[in-house]
């Protein structure tokens, strides 16, 4: 049972782009939903993460959408960089982010020159 | 501050063998967790360690095994390997409490032959 579905699986998007990767999730316990951004050989990285009290958040060209009615939360890019090019994942959490983490299956983000 | 970081960085193992992957925690984190990610999926829970004792585990059977020493370092074992353990195993500290989020190291790669 895959409890956090993401999509797109790959994304290509031209140098000063929008990128948009969406995340779905299925148990309403989860209460913290981080983005982690991983480069090939290396572990993930933390990018930005959000909790169901609040409906957006941002740190510099990256931003997390979330609606909780919906069960769905997503990351936004803005002006996007070919140094971005990497895998992202979702995750979600129960009891907050120190507990198991439920990833979804990552998206391929390829940004052209 | 150091950070994450994880022993040895590949290894290759044949079928039936057993393993010992090493992972030191950030400074200040008391909690180790530990995942697998197979090629081209997100990481898994495998299970995690807080003050030397197994906190929650995934769905992983029990030749899937850990420690958690006093100064927070951790150990993954793996007895009887299959070519299915194949994978990156990564590591991931954090303090115990919500308001925190887990930190990774570069995992270890380890193949299966």
């Amino acid at each position: 049972q895959q409890q956090v579905k993401q999509s797109p699986q790959s994304l290509i998007v031209q140098k000063g782009g929008i990128s948009i990767i969406n995340c779905a999730y299925e148990n309403t316990a989860f209460d913290y939903f981080p983005w982690y951004q991983q480069f090939p050989g290396k572990g993930p990285a933390l990018l930005i993460a959000i909790r169901p009290d609040v409906s957006e958040k941002k740190e510099g060209r990256f931003t997390i959408s979330f609606n909780k009615s919906a069960k769905q939360f997503s990351l936004h890019i803005m002006d996007s960089q070919p140094g971005d090019s990497a895998t992202y994942f979702c995750a979600a959490s129960k009891e907050g982010g120190s507990e198991k983490l439920v990833f979804g299956k990552g998206t391929k983000l390829t940004v052209n020159p | 501050e150091t950070g994450v970081t994880q022993s040895p960085t590949h290894l290759i193992k044949t079928r039936g063998q057993q393993v010992t992957l090493r992972c030191s925690s950030q400074s200040g984190h008391n909690t180790v967790s530990w995942y697998q990610q197979a090629l081209g999926q997100g990481p898994q829970f495998i299970f995690q360690y807080y003050r030397e004792e197994e906190n929650g585990r995934g769905n992983f059977p029990p030749r899937f095994s850990g420690l958690q020493f006093p100064n927070y370092s951790s150990e993954l074992n793996v007895n009887a390997l299959e070519l299915d353990d194949s994978a990156l195993y990564l590591c991931a500290s954090s303090l115990k409490v919500s308001t925190d989020t887990q930190y990774f190291g570069p995992g270890t790669r380890l193949t299966v032959l």
